[in-house]
C-alpha cells in the first residue's frame, strides 16, 4: 500500500520561482488536505478539498493555489516563492469528514 | 475557532501509564477531539478521536470530561516508541477543518 505519496521530498526554490508540490493517495479518499510546518510549530492547514472539483481554504492560503481534478491528486502551487514559505509541507488524506487523516512523509521547501 | 491548550512537554518513564490533558474550554458541541502523534522527521500519526464518550483502542485510550472542556489521552504503558509530539485537536463541526496547537513533547525514560 502507497498510501499518500508526496513529491519532491526535498527542493530549493529561488525568491520569485513557481512550482508545484505534489500529493497523490490510492485509497479512494474523498477528503485531502495541505498543511505546513514551520521549526517548532504545530501544522497549519492551507487548503483542504472535499471531493474532484471542490476546494476551500484554511488559515494560512495566502501564496498558495490548489485544483482537485481526481480523486487521487491534489498539488499544491506556490506561484511566486517568497522566504516565508521556507517550511515542511505535508499532505493528508481521509475517507470521510470525521474519519482519521492519513499524512504523507511531507516536502521539506528552501527558499533563498 | 475553538483552541486547545496543551503543557509544552512531559516525561514518563518506560512501562509506565502517561496520562497527557487537554483543555478546550471554547469547545461546540458538535466539536470532535482528535489526537495525533508526530515522530521526529515523520508526518502526524493519527492516534484516536471522540465526541462525548470514551473511547478505546489498541494504541490508547481518550477520557472526555462530562463537560467537554479537557481531555486527556492516555498511554497504558509507554515505550520509547512512543516518544513523540501529542496533538490534541478540535475538529470544526461540519467543516474539514483541523485546528492544530502546538503539541506536547513527550519524553519516555529508559
Amino acid at each position: 500500500n502507497a498510501g499518500v505519496t508526496q513529491t519532491p521530498k526535498f527542493q530549493v526554490l529561488k525568491t520569485g520561482q513557481s512550482m508545484t508540490l505534489q500529493c497523490a493517495q490510492d485509497m479512494n479518499h474523498e477528503y485531502m488536505s495541505w498543511y505546513r510546518q514551520d521549526p517548532g510549530m504545530g501544522l497549519r492547514l492551507i487548503h483542504y478539498s472535499v471531493g474532484a472539483g471542490i476546494t476551500d481554504q484554511g488559515e494560512v492560503p495566502n501564496g498558495y493555489n490548489v485544483s482537485r481534478s481526481t480523486t487521487e491528486d491534489f498539488p499544491l502551487r506556490l506561484l511566486s516563492a517568497a522566504p516565508s514559505q521556507t517550511s515542511v509541507y505535508f499532505c493528508a488524506s481521509s475517507l470521510g469528514a470525521s474519519q482519521p487523516q492519513h499524512f504523507g512523509d511531507g516536502t521539506r521547501l528552501s527558499i533563498l | 475557532d475553538a483552541k486547545t491548550t496543551q503543557p509544552n512537554s512531559m516525561e514518563s518513564n518506560e512501562e509506565e501509564p502517561v496520562h497527557l490533558p487537554c483543555n478546550h474550554s471554547t469547545i461546540s458541541g458538535t466539536d470532535y477531539i482528535h489526537w495525533y502523534r508526530q515522530l521526529p522527521s515523520q508526518g502526524p500519526e493519527y492516534v484516536i478521536h471522540g465526541l462525548t464518550s470514551n473511547v478505546n483502542n489498541r494504541m490508547a485510550s481518550l477520557a472526555i470530561a462530562e463537560d467537554r472542556k479537557s481531555s486527556t489521552l492516555i498511554l497504558h504503558r509507554a515505550t520509547l516508541r512512543d516518544a513523540a509530539v501529542y496533538y490534541c485537536i478540535l475538529k470544526m463541526g461540519g467543516t474539514y477543518k483541523y485546528i492544530f496547537g502546538t503539541g506536547t513533547r513527550l519524553k519516555v525514560l529508559a
